[in-house]
């Protein structure tokens, strides 16, 4: 079955300790991103991938890295996570150009 | 950071009752336009990508229509049913945008029985 795997699904932590974020493809998709979703505001992104070791800011890319060392793997980093990154975080993968995002089924991240 | 607007931000409406709903967008360098279909805890799903001035889609009930010289889509619901309730996202991509997608903030949506 073609699918965007993102876990965990829940995730609590405390300010400043480092979490990862693992997004998983199998459709082959060049493209991959990352959004976050907060109230009031549309999905924002955040970083995005090309390709294999192409990556990009989006538009709120502070706080976070990433990485595409492998085409299906497009993991999201918090260094030194804080409360303004509690978010529902979503990952997405497409083909690049004029295709439909595939999204991944969301984390809910809370940094307390 | 471009400005994707939609509107209404929520609308409720009675089953069988036929809607619609608006995406803005800027008019100039226009590359695709995306509707996405959001229900609570899912992840959002795509209805439509639409490319072309003019452009019009439909799948079942739904279908959309898009006019990039003036910058806005219509999502069109026909005889609303309890299932569709959900939010609406729109998304557009400029020319040269290297792949970045800007959404609006969505139509949340509720059909009553």
């Amino acid at each position: 079955e073609a699918q965007v795997t993102q876990n965990p699904r829940y995730l609590i932590t405390v300010t400043g300790k480092k979490l990862t974020v693992t997004c998983s493809q199998n459709m082959n998709h060049e493209y991959m991103s990352w959004y976050r979703q907060d109230p009031g505001l549309g999905l924002r992104q955040i970083y995005y991938s090309m390709n294999v070791e192409v990556t990009d800011k989006g538009d709120v890319p502070e706080g976070y890295k990433v990485s595409r060392k492998e085409k299906r793997n497009f993991p999201l980093i918090l260094e030194s996570p804080s409360p303004n990154q509690t978010s529902l975080y979503f990952c997405a993968s497409s083909v690049p150009g004029r295709e439909k995002l595939f999204f991944g089924s969301g984390t809910q991240l809370s940094v307390l | 950071i471009l400005n994707v607007e939609q509107s209404p931000q929520s609308l409720h409406v009675q089953e069988g009752d036929s809607t619609n709903f608006t995406c803005s967008f800027p008019s100039s360098n226009f590359y695709a336009l995306h509707w996405y279909r959001w229900e609570t805890a899912k992840s959002p799903e795509a209805l439509f990508v639409m490319t072309l001035n003019g452009d019009e889609k439909k799948k079942g009930r739904i279908s959309a229509t898009l006019n990039t010289k003036e910058g806005y889509s219509y999502l069109y619901i026909k005889g609303s049913q309890p299932e569709d309730s959900a939010t609406y996202l729109c998304a557009f991509k400029p020319a040269g945008g290297g792949n970045k997608l800007t959404f609006g903030t969505g139509t949340q949506l509720k059909v009553e029985l």
